[in-house]
């Protein structure tokens, strides 16, 4: 069975600095990818995907940036965090076609 | 471009009582619609879909969805709720390159 692994849990960081969150994948080939974030505990913004090893869509302009080094890896980066970038984030796969997607446990970030 | 509505913030029921959330979709061609919930501090866990075939589909936790294709619907049923399905829902619809659209959620509180 498939399943999807998200770290860390919970984040707390300050303003400026760095951030990489990690998102990976088992039990599946050639998933799609999807990071998401939730701010309020409310709607789900989609924030980037890919459908390939190098291959990034990013739907909002923003601080923040994602990578996908290996198939089934999926990582989501900052140089420099902003308040603004604090919330819930989700990381997602999917397969082609019928579009239905599986979402990780996901990661609370608080930016101080 | 596709859209989803979900009308209601909030839904409230007695325990026992039957339980429905709303949900009402745009899309060019044919829908691929689904049903998402989500506990405090998890990510979104799937309940069921409705891609081809018959209009009622049932899912996980005894919930079902009824698909209207002439009143582009696609309401969340229950027909006892349980303390326990208390909770965030989301109805999505696709597919869009690749991508679902999320409607904003709708918080399910059933009391004892």
């Amino acid at each position: 069975s498939q399943t999807i692994h998200q770290w860390p849990a919970t984040l707390v960081q300050p303003v400026g600095s760095p951030l990489s969150l990690e998102c990976t994948v088992e039990g599946t080939s050639n998933p799609n990818l999807y990071w998401y974030r939730q701010a309020a505990g409310r709607g789900l913004q989609l924030l980037f995907y890919s459908v390939g090893i190098g291959q990034i869509s990013s739907e909002v302009p923003q601080n923040l940036s994602a990578s996908r080094p290996q198939d089934r890896q999926f990582i989501l980066s900052s140089k420099k965090l902003l308040l603004s970038d604090s919330g819930f984030y989700l990381c997602a796969w999917g397969t082609s076609g019928y579009n239905e997607q599986f979402f990780g446990p996901g990661t609370r970030l608080t930016v101080l | 471009a596709q859209s989803v509505a979900q009308p209601e913030d909030q839904v409230n029921v007695a325990e026992g009582n039957p339980l429905t959330v709303k949900c009402t979709y745009s899309v060019s061609g044919n829908p691929y619609l689904f049903w998402y919930v989500q506990y405090p501090n998890r990510g979104l866990q799937f309940l069921l879909k409705y891609i081809t075939g018959d209009n009622l589909v049932k899912g996980s936790y005894g919930f079902e969805a009824e698909f209207n294709k002439s009143q582009t619907s696609f309401h969340l049923k229950k027909p006892s709720a349980l303390v326990s399905d208390s909770a965030l829902y989301f109805c999505a619809v696709g597919p869009n390159d690749y991508k679902l659209s999320f409607g904003a959620g709708t918080t399910v509180t059933v009391r004892a």
